[in-house]
């Protein structure tokens, strides 16, 4: 357990359901962050959230929305996603936006059919 | 842009061997993480290692941050080192910039 928790584990959803992804953090960090990692690919950002407030967005389709209630909560909300879009999404979260360590969770696969 | 590149992409080794990861950038940094991702896909933190040399048990890493390059030395391997390990940093106030991985398997 790194200290930031992602549920659920596994999701297998159809394209045109609205699911949820949790991911929570207790250490005190300032900064959250979703990732995306697709098979062979670096991760990817998707968003940064700084003190509860969304300072980066990095062109990512309006069918994922990202929602930050408070400092050590982090939704990210599906709805009518494309089998393209099944990978594993990590959260992170650091101190500040520049670290010094980001610590991610377990990551959700998600698959989309 | 911003460039962060490691090698070797795949890395196949016998149990207790040593093995050197590398990871080359194109610019300053002010953050360097090495993660271990395993094969359940979970990312763990290694070392924070912006410049300087850090040991934690068999793992040690160095970062040169003069001539922009980091090493991340894993000695005695066991096959629970497997998996991919990424070299990630930061550029002023950019974003944490992941490279490739280098993939490592270790074989019984």
């Amino acid at each position: 357990e790194t200290g930031v928790t992602q549920t659920p584990r596994h999701l297998v959803m159809g394209m045109t359901n609205k699911k949820s992804l949790k991911c929570e953090q207790h250490l005190g960090h300032n900064a959250m962050y979703w990732y995306k990692q697709s098979a062979k690919k670096p991760l990817e950002l998707m968003f940064v959230y700084s003190l509860e407030e969304r300072v980066e967005n990095n062109s990512v389709p309006s069918r994922f929305s990202p929602e930050c209630p408070n400092s050590s909560h982090l939704f990210l909300h599906l709805h009518t996603l494309q089998p393209e879009d099944s990978a594993l999404y990590l959260c992170a979260s650091s101190q500040d936006r520049q670290g010094p360590g980001y610590t991610f969770g377990s990551g959700t696969r998600l698959t989309v059919v | 842009g911003i460039q962060v590149e490691q090698s070797p992409p795949d890395l196949i080794l016998q149990e207790g061997a040593n093995s050197t990861l590398r990871c080359n950038f194109s610019d300053s940094v002010n953050n360097l993480q090495w993660f271990h991702q395993n094969p359940w896909g979970q990312l763990i933190n290694l070392f924070y290692i912006p410049s300087g040399t850090k040991q934690n048990g068999r793992l040690s890493a160095t970062t040169v941050a003069t001539e922009r390059y980091s090493l991340l030395y894993i000695s005695s391997s066991q096959t629970t080192d497997s998996g991919v390990y990424f070299c990630a940093v930061v550029f002023g106030n950019e974003k944490l910039t992941f490279g490739t991985g280098t993939r490592l398997t270790i074989i019984p």
